[in-house]
């Protein structure tokens, strides 16, 4: 079976644009997250969906949005590009959204701001 | 709020040695625990999980790791480390808050292996 999957792969913004981000979770799977992972530090949580509806949100401005769609696949959105917003975007999928549900990670985006 | 703190940022150890990757978390109840190990430029693959029960769980790979709550710790341990192990490890601990399902990672530590 396939893994979760990311695109793009690696992603050349400048400050300003928008971007966004696609994840396809492993089949049977109906929860999304979505971490972001700068540089030298760990993963940290941007959104998690189940069932298409936002069950949280980190400690991210209103510049990130992300939806869920009925295949579960889901979309991240980012507004008026910072430099800061340069690092490794990973999703990660469960089977649900709970806190002892093990977490599936695919090989993330990377999104370079200039 | 939950935390994790791997105090360790960078270990270096010899092929064929022993490993422990020290883990604290800071949680009032039994937390849900994990270890990943991420490869460079890749994402996270998960190593071991604790819930509840046996404080000794086994993963893949050859990795262990032990859950102290005396101690609030969660160490990983290989008794014998290989030189495709040189990567960065993370410890994590799920989200009891708001959001239910999200992992708190810590910074990781990123192991070198010598021949």
């Amino acid at each position: 079976d396939a893994g979760v999957t990311q695109s793009p792969t690696h992603l050349i913004k400048t400050r300003g644009q928008h971007v966004t981000l696609r994840c396809s979770p492993i089949s049977g799977h109906k929860s999304v997250s979505w971490y972001q992972q700068v540089l030298g530090q760990g993963p940290q949580f941007i959104f998690q969906y189940y069932e298409k509806e936002e069950r949280g949100r980190g400690n991210f401005p209103d510049r990130f949005s992300a939806r869920q769609f009925p295949n579960y696949s889901s979309e991240l959105n980012v507004n008026a590009l910072l430099l800061g917003d340069s690092a490794l975007y990973l999703c990660a999928s469960s089977l649900v959204a709970v806190s002892n549900q093990p977490q599936h990670f695919g090989d993330g985006t990377r999104l370079s701001i200039l | 709020a939950q935390s994790v703190t791997q105090p360790d940022i960078h270990i270096t150890v010899s092929e064929g040695a022993s490993l422990e990757l020290r883990c604290n978390y800071s949680y009032g109840a039994t937390p849900y625990l994990f270890w990943y190990v991420q490869s460079p430029g890749q994402g996270l693959q998960l190593l071991l999980k604790y819930f509840s029960g046996d404080t000794l769980v086994q993963g893949i790979k050859g990795f262990e790791a032990e859950f102290k709550r005396s101690q609030s710790s969660f160490n990983l341990r290989k008794p014998s480390v290989h030189w495709s192990d040189a990567a960065e490890y993370f410890c994590a601990v799920g989200n009891y808050g708001g959001s239910q399902g999200n992992l708190i990672f810590g910074k990781g530590t990123k192991l070198s292996v010598k021949p």
